[in-house]
């Protein structure tokens, strides 16, 4: 049972316009949510957080979007740059746990 | 400050060696963490420390057995590994506050290969 779901496993986004990465999850318990991405032959690098009392949280050009009735959160990043191209996990926890539930990752290619 | 690093970066190894895989970090993190990672693959968790204690262990080969020996290093031990062992080898720390969220942190892992 697959409890956070990347249903897109590739996108592709012209560079400078906006890339939307999307992550739908099933367990309702989970009140934490975060995104890494990963370049190849390098360990994640965590990027933004957001937890289940807020519905947005921005950092620079990434923000977050959880939208909890739907059980659906989303990764903007504007003005997508080259640097950008890399696979992007999806995570989620509950408060006391020790594990992360990752999705299966999206690979973004910000083409020139 | 997020740095979580890991020695060696690249590891080939046969399948009777013993070796270790090595993580530090001085972030003041009282969680520590081993993933595996398999190309194309979310990370997978193996092992969690709490306090310096084993909390959680994903039912993992006896093979890999992990030690902490100090709340800023973790190793991995590694025995009689097979070559479906090769992937990469990821530490990673965390608060343990009780707070709503703690981020966890990755190092840039180790690469295994078992030959």
């Amino acid at each position: 049972d697959q409890q956070v779901k990347q249903n897109s496993p590739s996108l592709s986004v012209q560079e400078g316009r906006i890339s939307i990465l999307n992550c739908d999850y099933t367990n309702s318990m989970f009140d934490y949510f975060l995104w890494y991405k990963k370049y190849p032959a390098e360990g994640p690098t965590f990027l933004i957080s957001i937890s289940s009392i807020k519905d947005k949280n921005e950092d620079g050009r990434f923000t977050v979007f959880l939208n909890k009735s739907a059980k659906h959160l989303s990764l903007h990043i504007v003005p997508s740059q080259p640097g950008d191209s890399a696979v992007y996990f999806c995570a989620a926890t509950f408060r006391g746990a020790q594990k992360l539930v990752f999705g299966q990752g999206t690979r973004l290619t910000i083409n020139p | 400050d997020t740095e979580v690093t890991q020695t060696p970066k690249h590891l080939v190894m046969g399948m009777t060696n013993k070796k270790s895989l090595k993580c530090e970090q001085h972030m003041g993190h009282r969680a520590m963490y081993w993933y595996k990672q398999k190309a194309k693959k979310p990370p997978e968790l193996m092992f969690v420390y709490s306090y310096e204690k084993l909390s959680i262990n994903e039912s993992v080969p006896s093979r890999f057995s992990p030690e902490c020996p100090n709340s800023s290093l973790l190793n991995l031990h590694l025995h009689a590994l097979q070559p479906e062992d090769s992937a990469l080898y990821l530490c990673a720390s965390s608060r343990l506050d009780g707070g709503l969220g703690n981020t966890i942190y990755f190092g840039e892992g180790s690469w295994l290969t078992v030959v």
